[in-house]
């Protein structure tokens, strides 16, 4: 079946670490995406990616990086410049940026 | 303002009602228009997309106003199993680029 596969579900990090949330999809879509969610707020843009070996940054870059070598993956580093990592992550991915989203199921990132 | 604005709710409706949502945008250049459905702790599912003719998928009927840059989206004989976050999507212009810009949000809790 065709979808995208985020991992870990869960994970958990000391601070001053550099963690990297994987990003992978099976759908053939062009067009790449993550967000951040925090508790009862709406989705926030951090870095999108429309073609292989490019990609842009969204309302909340900084301290985030991401790479985009392959179509079907597009992982995340959450970098210890972040301030306030603790969030749940969702990647998602389109056929063209007018289409819906298709999102994983998601990584919720701890940091302890 | 808000790219994209909601009434956070919650709304609280005994099973069998009706509820509507409704959502406000800024770009009147925006093309495309969603809604989302987010249970707890999980990631966003697209419900329906949004026409200028409206769109009606069983007991949900979603409704787009250009004019007033509004978006509404009515169920009707609510089930236990409506329950959950109802995101208000929406297409704009960043950087050249188009984006679905998110909605915070409106909760929804369905009474037995």
């Amino acid at each position: 079946d065709g979808g995208i596969t985020q991992s870990p579900k869960y994970l958990f990090r000391k601070e001053g670490q550099n963690v990297t949330l994987s990003c992978e999809q099976n759908l053939n879509h062009d067009a790449m995406y993550w967000y951040r969610q925090d508790p009862g707020q709406g989705l926030r843009l951090i870095y999108y990616s429309q073609i292989v070996n490019d990609f842009q940054k969204g309302d909340i870059a900084e301290g985030y990086s991401v790479s985009r070598e392959k179509k079907e993956s597009f992982p995340l580093t959450v970098t210890s410049a972040q301030k306030n990592p603790t969030a749940f992550y969702l990647c998602a991915s389109s056929e063209r940026d007018l289409y819906g989203y298709t999102f994983g199921s998601g990584t919720r990132l701890t940091v302890v | 303002r808000k790219e994209v604005e909601q009434d956070p709710g919650p709304f609280n409706v005994p099973e069998g009602a009706t509820v509507a949502f409704n959502c406000t945008y800024s770009n009147s250049a925006s093309q495309s228009f969603f809604w989302y459905r987010q249970d707890c702790r999980k990631e966003p599912k697209l419900l329906m997309s949004v026409y200028s003719s409206g769109n009606e998928d069983g007991r949900f009927t979603a409704q787009l106003n250009r004019a007033s840059q509004y978006i509404s989206l009515l169920i009707r004989d609510s089930k236990l199993s409506d329950s959950a976050t109802y995101l208000c999507v929406v297409n704009t212009l960043k950087r050249g680029a188009q984006k679905l810009v998110f909605g915070q949000g409106t909760r929804l809790t369905i009474n037995p």
